[in-house]
């Protein structure tokens, strides 16, 4: 099956930092999506990104599909950001297949 | 409006209680799934429901029994289960499976006592 490999698996930033998250993947892809897993345990849907770039506010990604691997760019930082960020791709099946997360730690 | 909704939010049950997980979603999504999440792991998939029929049933054990009444509605049915069976049950549904972005309910959070 595909596999999913997100880094680093620990970030830790000032406010007001950048950050970039990579996700790599094993096998062409239908469906990639990026979200942020929030400390209650919320997933909220950042990305819906097969290909090319996106962006929405402080955040953009952007995904390169004929190199399997996908990027998460967060600017200005906030502490609010803080949180797991997952990647996940679809499977053969319809379900989504996760990577296993950049946990993210924005200090004030 | 992209909310798919989870009830109850908390659930503690005994290993011989029997209870039900509910997920319900109005934005006409033919595709609806459960997702497991143990501590500190990603999600993984437990069912797939597609058109209201049981897709993808990926060896779970059977005192978890899912149902779909309508397309709007999914149900988790809990019954005789084991501590190790605590975790975050997510409910996710996309437009139809494989292709289509899939939303995430809050999820309920279960301890099995």
């Amino acid at each position: 099956g595909i596999q999913v490999e997100q880094s680093p698996p620990d970030l830790i930033l000032q406010e007001g930092a950048n950050s970039t998250l990579r996700c790599n993947f094993s096998d062409s892809v239908n469906n990639l999506q990026w979200f942020h897993q929030n400390p209650w345990g919320q997933l909220i849907n950042l990305f819906y990104i097969p290909s090319g770039t996106k962006q929405n506010g402080r955040l953009s990604a952007t995904t390169v599909a004929t190199e399997r691997y996908s990027l998460l760019y967060i600017s200005s930082s906030q502490t609010t950001d803080s949180g797991v960020y997952f990647c996940a791709v679809v499977g053969s099946q319809g379900n989504l297949i996760f990577g296993k997360g950049t946990k993210l730690s924005v200090k004030p | 409006d992209t909310e798919v909704t989870q009830t109850p939010k908390h659930l503690v049950m005994g290993m011989t209680n029997k209870k039900s997980l509910k997920c319900e979603q109005h934005m006409g999504h033919r595709a609806m799934y459960w997702y497991k999440q143990k501590a500190k792991k990603p999600p993984e998939l437990m069912f797939v429901y597609s058109y209201e029929k049981l897709s993808i049933n990926e060896s779970v054990p059977s005192r978890f029994s899912p149902e779909c009444p309508n397309s709007s509605l999914l149900n988790l049915h809990l019954h005789a289960l084991q501590p190790e069976d605590s975790a975050l049950y997510l409910c996710a549904s996309s437009q139809v499976i494989l292709t289509h972005e899939q939303y995430f309910g809050p999820g309920t959070r279960l301890t099995v006592t």
